[in-house]
């Protein structure tokens, strides 16, 4: 089946730098991923869409000057959380669709924390 | 508003004993609908999905879900638990944007 990678699996910052994370699709192409996010003992929020060769749409309430997406390839999103947090600190969660057979297909997450 | 509702937060069931997971949800027009289960520490799994025909899916592990359009319910059930099974779980909708809205999760505990 389709796999989707997520990198790094754990970060730890400090607070006022930023941290990158990747999300690659391994065996498909993908033209929109997704960002989530997952507090602990809570449900997924969908954070924004990633779009290859055009900008990323966020959902209300995310600032999008803190949360940068990068979708640089047909393969791989970035998620840049920049000037981080202890706020910040979660669970995140990156999905790529396959058409194949329309399913999600969820990367490992990264937990990040910051100190 | 549109929502994915999981009413139960927190299930304990017996080894052995028949599980049911509920999900509703609302939205205008039937969504694609999924259940997927969260380990501690792992990633999404998914279970089964529903987006159109036979109401009754049938899912990996045992798991099987029913679609209700009259009651907009898509409810999980598993005739015998496992101890395995304890995990979270969680209904997602998809309306048709290709983004996955997630309920709040049920989390199940499974006594020996």
């Amino acid at each position: 089946g389709a796999v989707v990678s997520q990198h790094p699996s754990w970060v730890i910052c400090k607070s006022g730098t930023s941290v990158k994370i990747e999300c690659r699709s391994l065996d498909f192409q993908a033209t929109t991923m997704f960002w989530y996010r997952q507090f602990p003992k809570q449900s997924l929020m969908l954070m924004a869409t990633s779009n290859e060769g055009s900008k990323a749409t966020y959902e209300q309430g995310v600032e999008k000057d803190k949360f940068l997406i990068n979708h640089a390839s047909l393969t791989l999103s970035t998620l840049t959380v920049t000037s981080a947090h202890p706020e910040d600190s979660s669970f995140y969660i990156c999905s790529a669709p396959w058409i194949g057979n329309y399913e999600q297909y969820f990367g490992p997450g990264t937990r990040l924390t910051v100190t | 508003a549109q929502s994915v509702t999981q009413p139960d937060i927190h299930i304990t069931v017996s080894e052995g004993a028949s599980l049911e997971l509920r999900c509703n949800y609302s939205y205008g027009a039937t969504p694609y609908l999924f259940w997927y289960v969260q380990s501690p520490g792992q990633g999404l799994q998914l279970l089964l999905k529903y987006f159109s025909g036979d109401t009754l899916v049938q899912g990996i592990k045992g798991f099987e879900a029913e679609f209700k359009r009259s009651q907009s319910s898509f409810n999980l059930r598993k005739p015998s638990v496992h101890w395995s099974d304890a995990a979270e779980y969680f209904c997602a909708v998809d309306p048709s944007k290709g983004d996955m809205r997630f309920g709040a999760g049920t989390r199940l505990t499974v006594k020996p």
